[in-house]
This record gives C-alpha cells, structure tokens and sequence, in this order.
C-alpha cells in the first residue's frame, strides 16, 4: 500500500475556477500534513501546512484534513494560468516529524 | 526573504567518482535534510541532520552517502562513489523546527 496517494491528473480547470486537488495516505499516526507546489524542473515550495482537523485558509488556498478518513486535500480558488503545476501532498510521521514523505503529486493545467 | 541555496546547479561526473553537494541552509534553521527526486518520480527523503549528528536516514542512504556541516553555514551531501543510478536532483530542506522545511533550487546529478 502507496503510503501517500494522489491522481496523477492531469487536471484540467478552467481561469477563474475552483480547482480541488486530493491525497489520502496510508499511516494512522501521520501528525503533519503539507502541500508543496513543483514548477517543471524547480524544488517543492511549500504552500501550505496543516494539523488538526478542519479547514485552514491562506490567501487563494484552503487545505481541509480529516485524519478519520486519512483523507486532505487542497482548494484554489479564482485559479490562475501560474498556478499550473504539479501539487505534491506530503506527509510526517508523530514519532518522526523530520522525515517528509512525498506523494507522486497531481498536474494542475489552468485553462486560460 | 531567506532562502536555501544549493552549488553547483549542475553536476556532470563518471561512475564511480566522487561528488560533493554543497548548501547553505536559512540562516535560524535548526534542521537539515537532504532529498532526491529521479527524473518522473516522487521525492524521496535521504538524511535528515540536527544538532551536528543525523537523526535519521533512508535504505536509501547507504555506506556511499554522508552528511557534513564543516562549519555554521554548510551542509554538505558527499557521495563517495558513484553510481548511474544515482542520477538525479538533490534537494537540501532546513527548517526551523522539525515540520514545514524549505526546499533549495537542487542540483541536478548526471552520473555517465
């Protein structure tokens, strides 16, 4: 079992729109949760970061976490042509916070 | 705004050399990580590093690998000899505490 899953994609939405990216991991005791975005040939940079259950709202980026389901995800709204990359959820373990462990991440197309 | 910065961007070498990734992490980090992500494939943890020892390290980061902060700026990646295999991009992280690690721009490895 993948210990941090996402769709591939690509995800095509439209500028202006809501996209809605997805991950759900493996490890019951995951404690923290991130969103990185990748630009083609860059480094991960992180977006957003989140604990506890619930939303978490910065700017054009909601990321919503329900450990019950293992399930997180990532909103953004009014999207933008520059926010077409690959969206990387990632994962550390309560016991071993230094260690990131990174989905294969979901390609974001904004259709301009 | 800080950042992590990584020498050279590129490294070009032949099997079974030695090469030395260089990075400077953000100033007030306390903790250092090394990862590498192959050409279509997830990022992947290597070694992390705090208070001068590693605290953790990857089936990844074998006897060919170590780590080194020679001194209060550096931190280094020495793979002693190497592989076809591990061509690739490496990314330094530091954070400031053990969560929400900032990616360097890497250095992409080509071993021929």
């Amino acid at each position: 079992q993948k210990e941090v899953e996402q769709n591939s994609g690509p995800l095509s939405v439209p500028e202006g729109a809501i996209a809605s990216l997805n991950c759900t991991y493996s490890d019951r005791v995951s404690q923290s949760f991130f969103w990185y975005r990748q630009y083609s040939g860059k480094s991960p940079e992180l977006i957003m970061s989140i604990y506890s259950n619930g939303d978490k709202e910065d700017g054009r980026f909601t990321a919503q976490l329900n450990k019950a389901s293992q399930y997180v995800s990532l909103l953004i709204r009014d999207s933008q042509p520059s926010d077409s990359a690959t969206y990387l959820c990632a994962v550390t373990r309560a016991d071993r916070d230094d260690k990131i462990i990174f989905g294969k991440g979901t390609r974001l197309h904004i259709l301009p | 705004e800080p950042e992590v910065t990584q020498t050279p961007s590129h490294q070009v070498t032949q099997m079974g050399q030695e090469v030395i990734l260089r990075c400077v992490p953000i100033s007030n980090h306390l903790y250092f990580y090394w990862y590498r992500q192959i050409l279509g494939q997830k990022v992947e943890f290597l070694v992390s590093f705090y208070n001068n020892e590693i605290s953790e390290k990857s089936e990844i980061f074998d006897d060919q690998f170590s780590v080194e902060r020679p001194d209060g700026s550096n931190f280094t990646l020495k793979i002693r000899s190497t592989k076809l295999e591990d061509s690739a991009m490496y990314f330094c992280a530091s954070s400031k505490f053990p969560y929400e690690q900032y990616f360097g721009p890497g250095t992409r490895l080509t071993v021929t």
